[in-house]
């Protein structure tokens, strides 16, 4: 079952820019992750944010978390060509697994 | 750094044939997970494992089983490989400890999986 949905499904900026991406999700959750996947690679854990938390913050990402909307924003700032990647989402539902969404593509060009 | 490391990048196999993939963690985590990705819909969980001996179904177990007799090794098998599974495989493995603690996981570099 896919839990978190990601909006936009691509995006496209130049370099400096900043970059949002949106992620809504069905059900209650013990935390919500973000990954980023270089083209053809694994995943990378980029942060985690707990279900009692709202605002999280790791270097140049800021993520929140609105539980009664069941959504979660990722904010990449002064973006760099190296950012370009897939973003996703995934719910850390209670028993112990992760759900992910179809995930976002970020182009950054320099 | 935890390492999660699969045993092939690219792999081609016939129609029928017993498919095995291989995970193996350094880091003594107790779960591990078995993805497949596919374009347009994201990473599906086929199974999971709590710890050694231990299994579990996820979303999509048809036509795949999975085997952990030691900790760090979680193995995914095609018993019978179809077309239909030509995908990009993710192993993936995380730390678990009992309280308010979470922890995000560590994916393997994927194995490419092509079925002829």
């Amino acid at each position: 079952s896919q839990q978190g949905e990601e909006d936009p499904q691509a995006l496209s900026i130049q370099e400096g820019e900043n970059a949002t991406m949106n992620c809504s999700y069905k059900t209650s959750i013990n935390n919500l992750q973000w990954y980023r996947q270089n083209s053809g690679r694994g995943l990378v854990h980029l942060i985690l944010i707990r279900s009692n938390e709202r605002e999280k913050h790791s270097g140049r990402l800021r993520v929140t978390l609105d539980t009664s909307k069941k959504s979660s924003s990722l904010l990449i700032t002064a973006s760099r060509a190296a950012d370009t990647a897939s973003y996703f989402c995934a719910t850390d539902e209670y028993g112990n697994k992760l759900v992910f969404g179809a995930g976002t593509i970020l182009r950054v060009k320099s | 750094d935890v390492k999660v490391t699969q045993s092939s990048r690219y792999l081609v196999k016939r129609t029928g044939e017993k498919v095995f993939l291989e995970c193996v963690q350094d880091m003594d985590h107790e779960n591990m997970f078995w993805y497949r990705q596919d374009p347009g819909l994201g990473l599906r969980l086929i199974y999971f494992s709590y710890d050694v001996k231990m299994k579990e179904k996820g979303d999509i177990p048809e036509g795949y089983s999975v085997s952990r007799e030691k900790k760090e090794r979680f193995s995914l098998i095609l018993e019978s490989a179809s077309t239909n599974q030509t995908s990009m495989y993710l192993c993936a493995s995380r730390s678990w400890k009992w309280g308010d603690t979470y922890y995000g996981y560590t994916f393997g570099s994927g194995t490419r999986l092509t079925v002829v």
